[in-house]
């Protein structure tokens, strides 16, 4: 069976400092990892996929197979980064996606 | 814009009651898939539907179903609610069945009384 796991429920940061949301999968096939974030009172926007390989509102993730991880990076916080982000993982031949339980930054001025 | 849309967007209902949900998906799109998501957890899958057809199902009681509309447009229908069926019920769609991005609706607030 699948799982995501997102070990920790907040992370609070002062504006400029480095963060690292972490994402650890259970998975046996091929898997695709996404992060999604959702900011205050806005739907579930899709902000990352592994396969893209893309580095948005300067965050990037990469998919470390051996550890089966896919934590999300970004160098400076900025305020607007404030928001729930969660984990996903997408398995099989559907749209089906795996949630972690999502983890909640705080960033502060 | 032309997001998904969901109606309603709140409802209260009453233990043993029956409650359809609503979606539209993006113009164009043909996947509609079904989440619910209760407070503290992430959106847990409950139904995908391609071209009318069930594609995937997660593990929710049979009191849970659905259908997809020749528009694409989708319903979810919970039978016999009880008090744990609250929770907020996301509505994603996307271009194909597979692996492609999924757009998700703001939702339908449900709370079982």
């Amino acid at each position: 069976a699948q799982r995501v796991t997102q070990p920790e429920k907040l992370l609070s940061v002062f504006k400029g400092a480095p963060v690292e949301l972490k994402c650890n999968y259970s998975y046996s096939g091929s898997p695709e990892l996404f992060w999604y974030v959702q900011y205050s009172r806005q739907r579930l926007q899709l902000l990352l996929r592994h396969i893209s390989r893309e580095s948005i509102k300067g965050f990037t993730a990469d998919l470390n197979k051996g550890e089966t991880s896919f934590h999300l990076k970004k160098p400076f916080a900025q305020e607007e980064d404030s928001a729930m982000y969660y984990c996903a993982l997408g398995t099989g031949a559907n749209s089906k996606l795996t949630f972690g339980k999502g983890i909640t930054l705080s960033v502060r001025p | 814009d032309a997001g998904v849309t969901q109606s309603p967007t709140h409802l209260i209902k009453t233990r043993g009651q029956q409650v359809t949900l609503r979606c539209s998906p993006i113009s164009g799109h043909k996947s509609v898939s079904w989440y619910q998501q209760v407070l503290g957890q992430g959106p847990q899958f409950i139904f995908q539907y391609y071209e009318k057809e069930e594609r995937g199902r997660g593990n929710f009681p049979d009191r849970f179903s659905a259908r997809q509309f020749p528009n694409y447009s989708s319903e979810l229908n919970v039978n016999a609610l009880l008090l744990g069926d609250s929770a907020l019920y996301l509505c994603a769609s996307s271009l194909g069945a597979g692996r492609t991005e999924a757009f998700f609706g703001q939702g339908t607030r449900l709370t079982v009384v």
